[in-house]
């Protein structure tokens, strides 16, 4: 079983500052996905990297898949309350795609 | 366009109890896929099915059991309720096909007493 570890398990910082979120795994990953679950909602895909080395950005957010393709990492600048949320990295495997979530990272951004 | 949902939206059993779940797919997709997630952690695949038929299952004991219908909907049944089953069921769909996106509804909250 492929497992994925995120850390840290919980961030509460305030609106302005910077923070990054990692992912780990002892697997090599064809690819990996970032989530942001709200409460109250599903999982919202942000992101799929699938190079070894990418670096993707969505506004604020800056992904980065390892080297080996075994870790990824989020990046957040300036966080804003809107932030707020469960962060989560997922592998696709099988050939019907099955999606292997991670640990989950709670991120709370406080105005 | 409608996103995928769910019912009901909140649900509480007793143990030993049977519990039905539905779900809704995004218009024109064929593959709907299951996930509890219990709180704290991220989701735990249960099931996918695509066409009618299961195409995955993940590690959950035969309590568990899905179906989809021609019109692509989706129900999971879970049988003789533990505690344990207490967690957020969420359902995902996506176009047949590898790499294509799962959307996911809000999930069901189910509550074992």
């Amino acid at each position: 079983t492929q497992l994925l570890e995120q850390s840290p398990q919980f961030l509460s910082i305030q609106e302005g500052e910077n923070l990054t979120v990692y992912c780990n795994s002892s697997s090599v990953f064809s690819s990996l996905q970032w989530y942001r679950q709200e409460p109250g909602e599903g999982p919202v895909l942000l992101v799929t990297v699938v190079t070894g080395g990418e670096v993707k950005k969505l506004k604020r957010l800056t992904f980065q898949f390892g080297d080996a393709r075994k870790d990824s990492s989020l990046h957040i600048t300036a966080a804003q309350p809107g932030d707020t949320g469960l962060y989560l990295c997922a592998t696709l495997s099988g050939g019907y795609q099955k999606v292997t979530f991670g640990t989950g990272t709670k991120l709370q951004v406080i105005p | 366009d409608a996103g995928v949902t769910q019912s009901p939206t909140h649900l509480i059993k007793t143990r030993g109890q049977q519990v039905t779940l539905r779900c809704s797919p995004i218009s024109g997709h064929k593959s709907v896929s299951w996930y509890q997630q219990v709180l704290g952690q991220g989701p735990q695949f249960i099931f996918q099915y695509y066409e009618k038929e299961e195409r995955g299952r993940g590690n959950f004991p035969d309590r568990f059991s899905a179906r989809q219908f021609p019109n692509y909907s989706s129900e999971l049944n879970v049988n003789a309720l533990l505690l344990g089953d207490s967690a957020l069921y969420l359902c995902a769909s996506s176009l047949a096909g590898r790499n294509n996106e799962q959307f996911f509804g809000p999930g069901t909250r189910l509550t074992v007493l």
